[in-house]
């Protein structure tokens, strides 16, 4: 079935770097633009970023812009977010889900990897 | 960027009851509009999307209606299964994709 599993995740010190995984399996990857979206905790969904199904295009939220990196490796059918120079408020869980074609909403999604940021 | 405003917050409800949750965007958003349930400890699980079509799998107790500014989703009969966190995105051609702040639904 189709299936993401992030891993990655950690406690970092601010300032510090941190990339995540996002495995894909069950379908074909390299079809499909994927996301990012995260979840402090008690908070509500935060859209993070997005890459085209062919790596071409890239875009990301504001309060990310110019410090984490999207990018993919169709040939490990595998996402990544390098996320540097990293704050307190980035502390979240990530999760990694699938664009779909020609309908919205985002499906599926992974477990998520929980990233923590403090000193 | 658009924004979305969702409310309640929080709701309670009996089982059985119909429950009603209003999302608004801040323009006009046509029907790129989808709903999302997350249960404590789960990832988001799509349940409407494009304002009003229910994926597969999903209970038709759950409906979706609206277009431009204004949406909502409905649960006709209420069941303990629905305790859950509610939430509405806009979904356009181009990012952010904005989520609403979430309803977090109870069992009266």
């Amino acid at each position: 079935q189709e299936q993401l599993v992030e891993s990655g995740g950690g406690v970092v010190q601010p300032g510090r770097s941190l990339r995540l995984s996002c495995a894909a399996s069950g379908f074909t990857f390299s079809s499909y633009g994927m996301h990012w979206v995260r979840q402090a905790p008690g908070k509500g969904l935060e859209w993070v970023a997005l890459i085209w199904y062919d790596g071409t295009k890239k875009y990301y939220a504001d309060s990310v812009k110019g410090r984490f990196t999207i990018s993919r490796d169709n040939s490990k059918n595998t996402l990544y977010l390098q996320m540097n120079s990293l704050r307190a408020e980035d502390t979240a869980l990530y999760y990694c889900s699938r664009a779909r074609v020609l309908k919205g909403g985002f499906d599926p999604w992974g477990q998520g990897t929980l990233v923590t940021v403090s000193s | 960027d658009i924004q979305m405003t969702q409310s309640p917050s929080s709701l309670s409800a009996s089982v059985g009851d119909r429950v009603t949750i209003t999302c608004q965007a801040s323009q006009d958003i046509s029907n790129f509009l989808n709903w999302y349930q997350q249960k404590p400890g789960k990832a988001p699980r799509l349940l409407i999307y494009d304002a009003s079509n229910l994926e597969t799998g999903v209970p038709s107790r759950f409906s979706g209606s609206g277009s431009g500014t204004d949406f909502t989703f409905t649960i006709s009969s209420l069941q303990p299964e629905d305790i859950a966190t509610y939430s509405c995105q806009h979904y356009d051609n181009l990012p952010p994709y904005t989520f609403g702040q979430g309803t977090k639904l109870e069992i009266k």
